[in-house]
């Protein structure tokens, strides 16, 4: 059964201090890794697309890697506006869209 | 361009209503999904809608049931509506034909059974 697994559920971080969250995927096939960023209140908001293993996509503070068990994103120095839901999803050979139950993250100034 | 737009943004009924709830998706998007999230499952995926025909189908009892229309927009209904139906429905377009899934979601109807 395809199964998506987010880690840590919660992260607190100082402003400045980097690190990374988890995303570990089991699929029949993977056609696609999704990033996506939810505030409270609002739908989730695209951040990237990772097709295969060793592929790599950054935008501003965040840098997104897969292998072919699992997805980093990468936040480097983040600020308080970074605080936010970071949900995981992967498209499989099933059609669907699996969705992993997300990792909240605060950034305190 | 307008974003996807979800109509009602609140709701409130009492066990065993139905409900319906709206979508349009963003301008030239002809593929809709809809999305239950709650707190304890995340989210999870409802049915998608491409050309007016259900294409895929999440795990969810026949209460569920959703159409499109011929301009895209898409609508959701819930029957004889339980406590546990109390989430945040989210439906989200997409531009099909380029390879590219990425999903564009709307802010939501917050449904609440009581």
């Amino acid at each position: 059964e395809d199964q998506v697994t987010q880690s840590p559920e919660a992260l607190r971080l100082q402003e400045g201090e980097s690190s990374s969250l988890n995303c570990s995927y089991t699929v029949s096939g993977l056609r696609g890794l999704f990033w996506y960023r939810q505030d409270p209140g609002k739908g989730p908001e695209f951040l990237f697309t990772l097709y295969s293993a060793g592929e790599e996509k950054e935008k501003e503070r965040l840098k997104a890697t897969l292998t072919k068990k699992e997805s980093f994103l990468h936040i480097t120095a983040p600020k308080p506006e970074d605080s936010a839901t970071y949900l995981c999803a992967v498209h499989s050979n099933t059609g669907k869209l699996i969705f992993g139950q997300g990792t909240t993250l605060q950034v305190k100034p | 361009k307008a974003g996807v737009t979800q109509t009602p943004r609140y709701l409130i009924k009492t066990r065993g209503q139905q409900v319906t709830l709206s979508c349009s998706p963003i301008s030239g998007h002809r593929s809709v999904s809809w999305y239950q999230q709650t707190p304890g499952q995340g989210l999870q995926f409802l049915f998608e809608y491409f050309s007016e025909t259900q294409r895929n189908k999440g795990n969810f009892p026949g209460r569920f049931s959703g159409r499109q229309f011929s301009n895209s927009r898409s609508e959701m209904n819930v029957s004889t509506l339980e406590l546990g139906d109390s989430a945040l429905y989210l439906c989200a377009s997409r531009l099909t034909g380029t390879g590219d899934e990425k999903l564009f979601f709307g802010s939501g109807t917050q449904l609440s059974v009581l």
